[in-house]
């Protein structure tokens, strides 16, 4: 059975750094285009960053400089280095393994759990 | 930036039919895909490349993309499809997720 674990979660100040982390069971993450999705308090899903097989990566507007998106190969797993945290990166981190040809017709399935980042002094 | 729109909120009686549309800037001639998030727990995709569903996803989910607008059609409604439905789809390649749409069935 493919599943996605994240950990890595905490209470953080502002300022202040968080890795998370994503095990991979079932699948092999390097062999999958990978991202992080947030959902903060009540809000909608908002895209933060994505890996692709070949290694290219992407981020969103509001984490570039400052997010760090990796993965492990040994390890099976994905990463997402968070600095320079502020308040409004508050938010449940998923992890989701993405599927398709290409990043055009792709889609993400399956979602990991979930892991609560808090930036707050 | 692109951006996918969503109604806030759509309800719906069960049995009936519920239409959840996301609408974006020639969105037809991308792929959208819909997940499902119900109150603490992870999305779960219900539709990918426009109208494919996973295995596991009851046939009364479908989707449809033309021009600016993907829908995604719950038939048969129940109880247990209550929940957030997102849209997504990709600006070159970065992901993009509509705002979301709350069904109700009531």
């Amino acid at each position: 059975e493919v599943q996605l674990m994240e950990s890595g979660g905490g209470l953080v100040q502002p300022g202040g750094s968080l890795r998370l982390s994503c095990g991979g069971s079932g699948f092999t993450v390097t062999s999958h285009f990978m991202t992080w999705v947030r959902q903060a308090p009540g809000k909608g899903l908002q895209w933060v960053s994505i890996i692709y097989a070949g290694g290219s990566t992407y981020y969103a507007d509001s984490v570039k400089g400052r997010f760090i998106i990796s993965r492990d190969t040994s390890k099976n797993t994905l990463f997402l280095q968070l600095n320079s945290l502020r308040v409004e990166d508050t938010a449940v981190y998923y992890c989701a393994r993405g599927s398709g040809s290409t990043q055009y017709d792709g889609w993400f399935d399956p979602w990991g759990q979930g892991t609560l980042v808090t930036v707050s002094s | 930036s692109y951006e996918l729109t969503q109604p806030p909120s759509v309800s719906v009686s069960p049995g009936q039919t519920a239409s959840i549309t996301c609408s974006g800037d020639e969105l037809g001639d991308k792929y959208t895909s819909w997940y499902r998030q119900k109150p603490g727990q992870p999305p779960v995709l219900v539709i990918y490349q426009d109208n494919k569903r996973p295995s596991g996803i009851p046939e009364r989910f479908s989707g449809s993309n033309s021009g600016n607008t993907a829908t995604l059609t719950v038939s048969g409604t129940q109880v247990m499809d209550e929940a957030d439905y997102y849209c997504q789809a990709w600006d070159r390649s970065n992901v993009v997720f509509g705002g979301g749409t709350k069904l109700t069935v009531l």
